[in-house]
């Protein structure tokens, strides 16, 4: 099974600054990567897929980078609709598809 | 726009079984593999199972297999998940999603459902 780990579990930002989230592989997942964004009592959203790409209800500002074992997600100038949980998920190991634990992004 | 609506949540016994139900609507159901994914109270995601565009192949995670069966119906547009000899760690709300890629899988999830709630307790 490949692990994934995010990091920070939680994340203290105020609004308009940039925030940076962290996630990491057991072993290589070349670029099958996506991040989601979940909010709390709703369904997680396709935020990032293939690493980098942007789903389309989501703006420029959310930005992916990274391949093989490390992964970073950028929102760049963050909303206060942000706020919320990020997960990353490697889709690379199929069908053990995995997540990370997740990380909390709240408003300093 | 994309929708898919789960149903079949409850409380139930250990050792007991449930059938989930997720109706989907507003694309083309038959092309597409459909996942389901869970969620334990306070904790992350866990991918529990897929079925292929057809239903012709299932894949499971290995903490259900041998335990959970999915099914499809296409001409209903209609995802089940039949959950027997549950466990009090099956608890979690269960969500149907929908795979990214047309006919062949790619294990990433575009469009989600609400969700169901299933708690396995005595």
């Amino acid at each position: 099974e490949v692990v994934m780990t995010q990091s920070p579990a939680t994340l203290s930002v105020s609004p308009g600054e940039r925030a940076t989230l962290s996630c990491r592989a057991s072993q290589s997942v070349r670029s099958n990567l996506a991040w989601y964004q979940q909010k709390p009592g709703q369904a997680p959203r396709l935020l990032i897929y293939g690493a980098s790409t942007r789903a389309t209800d989501f703006p420029p500002r959310f930005s992916g980078s990274g391949s093989g074992t490390e992964f970073t997600l950028t929102i760049s100038s963050l909303q206060s609709e942000d706020f919320a949980f990020y997960y990353c998920q490697q889709y690379n190991n199929w069908p053990q598809v995995t997540f990370g634990g997740g990380t909390k992004v709240e408003i300093k | 726009q994309v929708q898919l609506v789960e149903s079949g949540g409850g409380v139930v016994q250990p050792g007991r079984s449930l059938r989930l139900s997720c109706a989907a609507s507003a694309f083309t159901f038959s092309s597409y593999g459909m996942h389901w994914v869970r969620q334990a109270p306070g904790k992350g995601l866990e991918w529990v199972a897929v079925i292929s565009y057809n239903g012709n192949d299932q894949k499971y995670a290995d903490s259900v297999k041998g335990r959970f069966t999915i099914s499809r119906d296409n001409s209903k547009n209609t995802l089940y998940l039949q959950m027997n000899s549950l466990r009090a760690e099956d608890t979690a709300v269960y969500y149907c999603a929908k795979d990214a890629d047309i006919a062949a899988a790619a294990y990433y999830f575009d469009d989600w459902g609400q969700g169901t709630l299933v708690t396995v307790s005595s």
